[in-house]
């Protein structure tokens, strides 16, 4: 079946502009989650969203980063008047419980 | 909070060798634990996990973690080492109670022929 789809795979843009960056999680996965990848660095948590709950937001860097997931299934993660510390790539998983992540290919950030 | 170490940046093996890639950990209560592959140019991908039960839990490609209660650690290993299991490989932990999943700094495996 279909994996986790991630669009766009690049994206380079100017400091200052806005970004969104989507995600298209394994269809009927209840929880989704957002990491952010650095060069040479780890994962880094940012945000998930389980079912109807509230997301848990508490690894979002600042307050130019938010995430919504419409309909219990796509989402997006926007970052506002980008910086060039948010170079990074951006990686969206789906489970379907709290267990195995799948991954997607992720999207990668430049800001010039 | 939960936190993870793994305290080498990178492993070196020969090919045929057995290797370990540690990882230790720090969570309240019961301890989910996972270890992902990142292949170069690829996606991460799902190793194995310790949920519950033996100690010992075997996964994809021959590989295996021996989750240790009282060191608090869940080191990955295989008995002998191939040159195409060199790649950048992640510990994470997941609190019971949640879904929010950290992941630790990574480890790059090296196998020489």
């Amino acid at each position: 079946g279909a994996g986790v789809s991630q669009s766009p795979s690049n994206k380079v843009t100017e400091k200052g502009k806005d970004v969104e960056l989507r995600c298209d999680p394994i269809s009927g996965h209840t929880a989704l989650y957002w990491y952010r990848q650095s060069l040479g660095q780890g994962l880094e948590f940012l945000i998930y969203f389980q079912g109807n709950s509230a997301p848990d937001k508490s690894g979002l860097p600042s307050d130019r980063f938010s995430a919504e997931r419409t309909g219990g299934s796509v989402s997006t993660l926007t970052i506002q008047r980008t910086q060039q510390e948010d170079s990074a790539v951006y990686l969206c998983a789906s489970s379907s419980s709290p267990d195995t992540q799948y991954f997607g290919p992720g999207t990668r950030l430049t800001v010039l | 909070a939960q936190s993870v170490a793994q305290p080498e940046d990178q492993v070196n093996v020969a090919e045929g060798n057995p290797l370990t890639v540690k990882c230790t950990y720090s969570v309240s209560g019961n301890p989910y634990l996972f270890w992902y592959v990142q292949y170069p140019n690829r996606g991460l991908q799902f190793l194995l996990k310790y949920i519950t039960g033996d100690n010992l839990v075997k996964g994809s490609y021959g590989f295996e973690a021996e989750f240790n209660k009282s060191q608090t650690s869940f080191h990955l290993k295989k008995p002998s080492a191939l040159v195409s299991d060199s790649a950048l490989y992640f510990c994470a932990v997941r609190d019971y109670r949640g879904f929010k999943t950290i992941f630790g700094a990574g480890t790059r495996l090296f196998v020489k022929a």
